[in-house]
């Protein structure tokens, strides 16, 4: 089943402790993308990937790292998580670029940092 | 850049009745993909229509049509039917076409609530 994964679904954490939260595909997609979602706010991009070891900032990247060490996986990193860092986060996949090519999200995480 | 603006944040309708969704977009460019992606109580995103901008036909899908007014980059979602697993949140988004293009911008949403 072509599918994108995120672990974990669910997280608490407090300040500053540095977490990560996985995004995989199994649809050898190039293109992958994080989203956060808060209410009023709809979704706004963190970073985005174009292919391996490519990777550019979305509309909203301060606080958070990525890495696309392969093309399957594309990790988001909070290294020094804070309480604004709070929300619903996505990631995202398709192939190519455009509008032509299905966007698939993944089921989201949600985090709360303390 | 891009913007999308949805100007009903919240918006309920009977069961069986028409409701439609507004979105505006703004951009200077003539090729590009609109969506609307509605998210239920589970949170998963689903694509429900997409409408390239060169077509002038309006999608349709099953109780899901839109109205795409390019001069006015409007682009409305119409549910017909309404039924109450359409109850959810819908958001509006744009993308540009083409080589290099890699940003897909959303509106900030409108819930949908259908009323039994």
């Amino acid at each position: 089943e072509a599918q994108v994964t995120q672990n974990p679904r669910y997280l608490i954490t407090v300040t500053g402790k540095k977490l990560t939260v996985t995004c995989s595909q199994n649809m050898n997609h190039e293109y992958m993308s994080w989203y956060r979602q808060d209410p009023g706010l709809g979704l706004r991009q963190i970073y985005y990937s174009m292919n391996v070891e490519v990777t550019d900032k979305g509309d909203v990247p301060e606080g958070y790292k990525v890495s696309r060490k392969e093309k399957r996986n594309f990790p988001l990193i909070l290294e020094s998580p804070s309480p604004n860092q709070t929300s619903l986060y996505f990631c995202a996949s398709r192939n190519g670029q455009g509008g032509l090519e299905t966007q698939y999200f993944g089921p989201g995480t949600r985090l709360l940092v303390l | 850049a891009q913007t999308v603006t949805q100007s009903q944040p919240e918006m309920s309708v009977q069961e069986a009745e028409t409701v439609t969704l507004s979105c505006t977009y703004d951009t200077s460019e003539s090729n590009y993909y609109l969506f609307w992606y509605k998210q239920p109580p589970s949170r998963q995103m689903i694509l429900v229509i997409r409408q390239e901008a060169y077509k002038q036909q309006n999608a349709t899908e099953n109780r899901f049509s839109v109205n795409f007014q390019k001069a006015a980059k409007s682009f409305s979602l119409k549910i017909s039917d309404s039924q109450l697993g359409d109850t959810a949140m819908y958001f509006c988004a744009f993308i540009l076409s083409g080589a290099g293009s890699y940003q897909l911008t959303f509106g900030k949403g409108t819930k949908l609530s259908v009323i039994p």
